[in-house]
């Protein structure tokens, strides 16, 4: 099946400092890429919708000029969480719709990060 | 604003028996999808079943299946001969023009 890669798993940082979270797209293209937010709760929110060689469209309430996303290729997207803070701390979770039929959505395995 | 609300925080199912799991939802739009999907402990999420809006017929993937009623804004997922792996957190999801949104998820126990 389809596997989609998110680098690193895990990374702690320092407040103030940013932070890069890649997620790829192993053996399909993928030109709708999607970053989620996973609380401590476990209750998700979809950040945002990164789409190839244009710009991202976030939801509703989500900072822009501090997350982030460039989607460079059809197999690649990157959420940099800039000037971090510990609130930011949290599981992100990125996914790529497949582009040949756009019905397959596949998950990366997330990465948790961690604001000191 | 959109609301989904998944009332049932936890659920239990015996091995091979079915269980069906409730999602209903609020919106003032006409056109928009509806998900469940999975996770599992590994936190690996997976996409069960999608279905659009404007689709009368219910979504089935294998064992999953979903009863969408528009009208009464319900989306509740079937899962049939339940097996150990089907054990997770189960999340509905609503996306339409707006903002998408979550449920609180369902634990699903699978008793062998």
């Amino acid at each position: 099946g389809a596997v989609v890669s998110q680098h690193p798993s895990r990374v702690i940082c320092k407040s103030g400092t940013s932070v890069k979270i890649e997620c790829r797209s192993l053996d399909f293209q993928a030109t709708t890429m999607f970053w989620y937010r996973q609380f401590p709760k476990q209750s998700l929110m979809l950040m945002a919708t990164s789409n190839e060689g244009s710009k991202a469209t976030y939801e509703q309430g989500v900072e822009k000029d501090k997350f982030l996303i460039n989607h460079a290729s059809l197999t690649l997207s990157t959420l940099t969480v800039t000037s971090a803070h510990p609130e930011d701390s949290s599981f992100y979770i990125c996914s790529a719709r497949e582009d040949t039929t756009g019905r397959e959505q596949y998950f990366g395995p997330g990465t948790r990060l961690t604001v000191t | 604003a959109q609301t989904v609300t998944q009332s049932q925080p936890e659920m239990s199912v015996q091995e091979a028996e079915t269980v069906t799991l409730s999602c209903t939802y609020d919106t003032s739009e006409s056109d928009y999808y509806l998900f469940w999907y999975k996770q599992p402990p590994s936190r690996q999420m997976i996409l069960v079943i999608r279905q659009e809006a404007y689709k009368q017929q219910n979504a089935t993937e294998n064992r999953f299946s979903v009863n969408f009623q528009k009208a009464a804004k319900s989306f509740s997922l079937k899962i049939s001969d339940s097996q150990l792996g089907d054990a997770a957190m189960y999340f509905c999801a609503y996306k339409g023009a707006g903002k998408s949104t979550f449920g609180d998820g369902t634990t699903l126990t699978v008793k062998p």
